[in-house]
């Protein structure tokens, strides 16, 4: 079945600091990717998305870009703030069935 | 526009109770879906209404578990009778598509603690 790893948490930056969370993932055919995420005491909210390979998604100085040889959807910004602080879920969705699979979570903590 | 919104936002129960969670999609949303996410795990997908039919209900744990979307607005969850491993955090999420390329909007979740 479909699965979806990222990189296990917390990571904790300093403010500035490049940004990387890893995902990966296992599915057929071609599915679209997504990033979450989970800020403190709120639900979950879509940070980005890409619907086919080589397509990058961003928002908010993240980006993503989708690879389909490597089956990998890599979260960067490319300098963190302290309001970037949450809870970053990294899912993949199949274009007839729209069930959003889930990797873990990675905690992200950015301090000043 | 008013999010998705869940009630209540949190729940203690003992062991053996009944529960019923609430979901509020976005207006006009026709599909809506239940996740939860119980410690340590992923989130996990439960199922997946079209209006008020039930279109996915293959991540359904097992028949303690009872999801309905009367009308096709508004959903519950009941959980009948709760046993520890329920415990956890039911999302609930909206999307106006049902296919792999619709986003789909969550609410706040509500955290379900069985005693």
């Amino acid at each position: 079945g479909d699965s979806v790893t990222q990189m296990e948490g917390p990571v904790t930056l300093s403010e500035e600091a490049f940004l990387t969370i890893n995902c990966t993932y296992t599915a057929t055919g071609y599915p679209s990717l997504f990033w979450y995420v989970q800020y403190p005491g709120e639900g979950l909210q879509l940070l980005l998305k890409a619907t086919k390979a080589d397509d990058k998604g961003s928002n908010k100085g993240f980006e993503a870009t989708y690879r389909k040889e490597t089956t990998s959807f890599h979260l960067e910004k490319g300098s963190v703030q302290v309001s970037d602080s949450a809870v970053y879920f990294c899912a993949l969705a199949h274009r007839a069935g729209n069930m959003l699979t889930f990797g873990g979570g990675t905690r992200l903590m950015v301090k000043p | 526009e008013a999010g998705v919104t869940q009630f209540p936002s949190h729940s203690v129960i003992e062991k053996g109770q009944t529960v019923t969670l609430r979901c509020d999609p976005i207006s006009g949303h026709d599909n809506l879906y239940w996740y939860r996410r119980v410690m340590g795990k992923e989130i996990k997908f439960l199922l997946h209404f079209v209006k008020e039919s039930k279109q996915d209900e293959s991540g359904m744990p097992n028949n303690r578990f009872l999801a309905e979307r009367t009308g096709g607005t508004y959903s519950t969850l009941k959980v009948q009778p709760a046993e520890l491993e329920d415990s956890g955090v039911y999302f609930c999420a909206s999307s106006q598509g049902g296919t792999g390329t619709d986003t789909q909007y969550f609410g706040p979740g509500t955290r379900l603690t069985v005693l």
